[in-house]
């Protein structure tokens, strides 16, 4: 079965501190997988996507098919980085995700 | 550029009615696809149009269905109600053909009663 697993609904941290949201998944193909960000009183967006290999704002995601995961990281947290975060992967077909339960990431200063 | 919008942003509906959501695409994307968020969970996929018709669905039954119209906007019908429908119903639109962004709207919250 296809799945996407966020095993951490919240992560806190202190400004500065490096940050790793994990995601694992389930795929028996070649997965697309991305990480979308929700900041309060905003709309789900997109992140960055594996395929594209950039860092944005900070944040870089590696694509481990040995360990079929694709955690975010950063090295040093900013309070501004504060918001709820998704793992996805496009399974389904092009454009067709599957979300994982999402982890909340706080950053305290 | 004109987001994603929705409409309406909150609705209360009681078991057994229908309900129909309405979402208009980005400007430029051609392809719609629908989202359930229930409380504390990930969206779960619904169903995708393009061209006018179904491109895919998620595991969702029959009595949830969909339209696109040819200005790209498209709605989502929901028949028989019932408690477990609860949820943020989110729609995104993109452009079809390979894994293109997905750009979401702010969602329709629907409770039943």
């Amino acid at each position: 079965a296809q799945r996407v697993t966020q095993p951490e609904k919240l992560l806190s941290v202190f400004k500065g501190a490096p940050v790793e949201l994990k995601c694992n998944y389930s795929y028996s193909g070649s997965p697309e997988l991305f990480w979308y960000v929700q900041y309060s009183r905003q709309r789900l967006q997109l992140l960055l996507r594996h395929i594209s290999r950039e860092s944005i704002k900070g944040f870089t995601a590696d694509l481990n098919k040995g360990e079929t995961s694709f955690h975010l990281k950063k090295p040093f947290a900013q309070e501004e980085d504060s918001a709820m975060y998704y793992c996805a992967l496009s399974g389904l077909g092009a454009g067709k995700l599957i979300f994982g339960q999402g982890t909340t990431l706080q950053v305290k200063p | 550029e004109t987001g994603v919008t929705q409409s309406p942003t909150h609705l209360i509906k009681t078991r057994g009615q229908q309900v129909t959501l309405r979402c208009s695409s980005q400007s430029g994307h051609n392809t719609v696809s629908w989202y359930q968020q229930a409380l504390g969970q990930g969206p779960q996929f619904i169903f995708q149009y393009y061209r006018e018709e179904e491109n895919g669905r998620g595991n969702f039954p029959p009595r949830f269905s969909g339209l696109q119209f040819p200005n790209y906007s498209s709605e989502l019908n929901v028949n028989a109600l019932e408690l477990d429908d609860s949820a943020l119903y989110l729609c995104a639109s993109s452009l079809q053909g390979g894994d293109q962004p997905q750009h979401f709207g702010d969602g329709t919250r629907l409770s039943i009663l």
